[in-house]
């Protein structure tokens, strides 16, 4: 069964550390892709990092990185330089199997990060 | 580029009535749009995948003649809450694929629908 599970219900930090989201996902298919969201208390939905399952190398974006370990299966995201805007709830997804037409995305149950100043 | 939006932002309705929520591909054509229902503080529950000029896929436990899903243009789909009943009331996000080279799999999301039933 496909799954994905963040263990960090909630997550403090100091402004300007660094601080690391885990997650770690479940799946069968050799193919596959690893994302992270931003949800803002706004409720929109921020598109942050993306890791294919192929990538050689972690993927980064700005200040964000995703530590990628295959073989454990993990996918954690790193930010570093920690702002009072990154307060927010963070949820890692995977790609569903390429099966048809769907492109469904499995979630986590999220990770509210708090910035502290 | 890859916007989508979603209008209303906020709806309050009766009991009773019915609801529809829309969801548009600004700047490119999505062939599929997912339809996805958050209570506060969980995380993303996916209702239904929609495709195209096809029937919605609904998720397991969603009932189809309640939440009507219809996907009639490559920049439009449009979600009812049918009969509409206070346990309905949630934040309602869509979503919608591609749109980016090299990113045909990423979800763009609009900004949400929160739907409050009285």
């Amino acid at each position: 069964a496909q799954k994905i599970t963040q263990t960090q219900p909630g997550m403090f930090v100091q402004e300007k550390e660094a601080v690391t989201l885990d997650c770690t996902y479940d799946t069968s298919d050799p193919s596959y892709g690893l994302f992270w969201y931003k949800q803002p208390s706004s409720g929109e939905m921020i598109f942050l990092i993306y890791q294919g399952s192929y990538d050689q190398q972690n993927a980064t974006e700005g200040r964000y990185s995703l530590n990628f370990q295959k073989a454990r299966k993990s996918a954690n995201l790193v930010i570093s330089a920690s702002q009072l805007g990154d307060s927010a709830m963070y949820f890692c997804a995977m790609r569903a199997p390429t099966s048809g037409n769907n492109r469904k995305l499995i979630w986590g149950l999220g990770t509210s990060l708090a910035v502290n100043p | 580029g890859a916007v989508v939006s979603q209008h209303p932002s906020w709806v309050i309705c009766k009991s009773g009535t019915s609801v529809k929520i829309e969801c548009r591909s600004l700047d490119f054509q999505a062939t599929t749009m997912f339809w996805y229902r958050q209570f506060p503080k969980q995380s993303l529950m996916l209702m239904a995948t929609s495709n195209e000029g096809s029937k919605a896929t609904y998720e397991q436990g969603v009932e189809k003649d309640k939440f009507l899903i219809n996907h009639a243009s490559l920049t439009l789909s449009t979600l009812t809450v049918t009969s509409a009943h206070p346990e309905d009331s949630s934040f309602y996000i869509c979503s919608a694929l591609g749109g980016a080279v090299g990113r045909t799999d990423e979800q763009f999301f609009g900004p949400g629908t929160r739907l409050t039933v009285l």
